[in-house]
């Protein structure tokens, strides 16, 4: 069955980096879109940034020019370097895949989510 | 970017009632080449990760119950749950994926009236 297992989270100062990863398993993993989505404690959903089974990656403008999202297709690993954080980026990050293959899907798996806090 | 608006925020109904959900879209999602409509909803219990009910507007995902359908098009979407089941208590949003970013309505809450 599909499971995806994030990991990385943790307490960081504001300005200060950390990289989140989340392993696949169950699926074809180089045949799916992937993205991290977040949701701020007590808050709703936030797509935060995709990335095709190649190479092509998209953000959202809050955290574009901060985060880095990647893929490592021969490792089944997704992961997102997050850099210049602020308060705001507190939340829980899910890694998610895509219900199709090819973009444009909505997301029918969703790992556990890992926990990030921005705080000093 | 599109904004989605879901309403309400929050609803009480009865057991065994049914239960509607609203998300209005600020540009269509429907792209005419496929006719198909780039909007989802998703449950999310407390704690939990949300799951995938409804996807191209109105196609149920495999192992969600026949209670939950979903309709509409182009701009104004409906998630309605036709018999309220205790388990149904959620969280419950429509996330549109026409385009980057795919973006999620507000969130609605469901309650047991």
């Amino acid at each position: 069955q599909v499971q995806l297992v994030e990991s990385g989270g943790g307490l960081v100062k504001p300005g200060g980096s950390l990289r989140l990863s989340c392993a696949a398993s169950g699926f074809t993993f180089s045949d799916y879109y992937m993205s991290w989505i977040r949701q701020a404690p007590g808050k709703g959903l936030e797509w935060v940034s995709h990335i095709s089974s190649g190479t092509f990656m998209y953000y959202a403008d809050s955290v574009k020019g901060r985060f880095t999202i990647s893929r490592d297709n021969a490792k089944n690993s997704l992961y997102l370097q997050m850099n210049s954080l602020r308060a705001e980026d507190t939340a829980v990050y899910y890694c998610a895949k895509d219900h199709d293959s090819g973009g444009n899907s909505a997301v029918d798996y969703w790992g556990q989510g890992t926990l990030v806090t921005v705080s000093s | 970017d599109i904004v989605m608006t879901q309403s309400p925020d929050s609803l009480a109904v009865s057991l065994g009632e049914r239960a509607t959900i609203n998300c209005k879209s600020s540009q269509s999602v429907l792209y005419s080449s496929n006719n198909k409509n780039y909007l989802a909803w998703y449950q999310q219990k407390p704690g939990q990760p949300p799951k995938l009910l409804i996807y191209w507007a109105s196609t149920r995902e495999s192992g969600v119950p026949d209670r939950f359908s979903g309709s509409g098009s182009g701009t104004d979407f409906t998630l309605t749950i036709s018999s309220l089941q205790a388990e149904d208590v959620a969280l419950y949003y429509c996330q549109q994926y026409y385009s980057i970013p795919y973006s999620f309505g507000q969130g609605s809450k469901l309650e047991i009236k």
